[in-house]
């Protein structure tokens, strides 16, 4: 069975500073990749997914992350973050075969500061 | 467009009763899925029904928990009895296809004394 890892649980930013919030996950076979995003008071929604292709991924809101196979990583990053990007984002992992057999990590709390 | 509906929103029971959620996914999604979602965790998913077939429920306690989702459409799972470990955000979702993106509701958020 799959896994999926976020290392950081909460992290504080001030506004314009660079995001990189990390991901990695375990299985051996190909994979399907993807980034929610919850905002305060909201539904979980897609921020942003990778099924095949170009590993550089661009999401909504200027969110981008990139597969990186050797090192079962899925990173998201932003280059300047705002005051209405504080949610939480969780990455997710399914079977290539079982697109929407996610597996979710136990998810970012991110806080931006004005 | 309307999105994935849930009731009730919020549900405190005590130990050993019964409870039961809905959800209604978006028109013409034909897959939907139920997580749950313990505080401080990521989404787990219980079980993915395709129209009113279940995909897999490999995650689901059946020994307590059960969801149907009859034409194809609404669903509902149910928990009987409870346990104060399934305090917990229960999520529907809905896609288009089994491979769709996936649209989540608000919740149910369960609270088990």
């Amino acid at each position: 069975a799959q896994s999926v890892s976020q290392h950081n649980h909460h992290v504080i930013l001030s506004e314009a500073a660079s995001l990189e919030l990390g991901c990695n996950y375990s299985y051996g076979g190909t994979v399907n990749l993807f980034w929610y995003v919850q905002y305060p008071g909201q539904h979980l929604q897609l921020l942003l997914k990778y099924f095949s292709g170009d590993p550089l991924v661009k999401g909504i809101k200027g969110f981008e992350a990139e597969f990186i196979k050797s090192k079962f990583s899925f990173n998201l990053r932003k280059p300047s973050v705002q005051w209405s990007d504080t949610a939480e984002y969780f990455c997710a992992v399914s079977p290539g075969n079982a697109g929407n057999m996610l597996t979710f990590g136990g998810g970012t709390r991110l806080m931006v500061k004005p | 467009e309307a999105g994935v509906a849930q009731s009730p929103r919020y549900k405190i029971i005590e130990k050993r009763q019964s409870v039961a959620f809905w959800c209604n996914p978006i028109s013409g999604h034909a897959t939907l899925y139920w997580y749950q979602q313990i505080l401080g965790q990521g989404p787990k998913l219980l079980i993915q029904f395709q129209n009113n077939g279940v995909v897999d429920d490999s995650q689901l306690p059946k020994d307590r928990f059960s969801a149907e989702r009859l034409k194809g459409v609404d669903s509902t799972l149910k928990i009987q009895p409870a346990k104060l470990e399934d305090s917990a955000v229960y999520l529907c979702a809905s896609s288009l296809a089994p491979d769709g993106t996936q649209y989540f509701g608000p919740g149910t958020r369960l609270l088990v004394l």
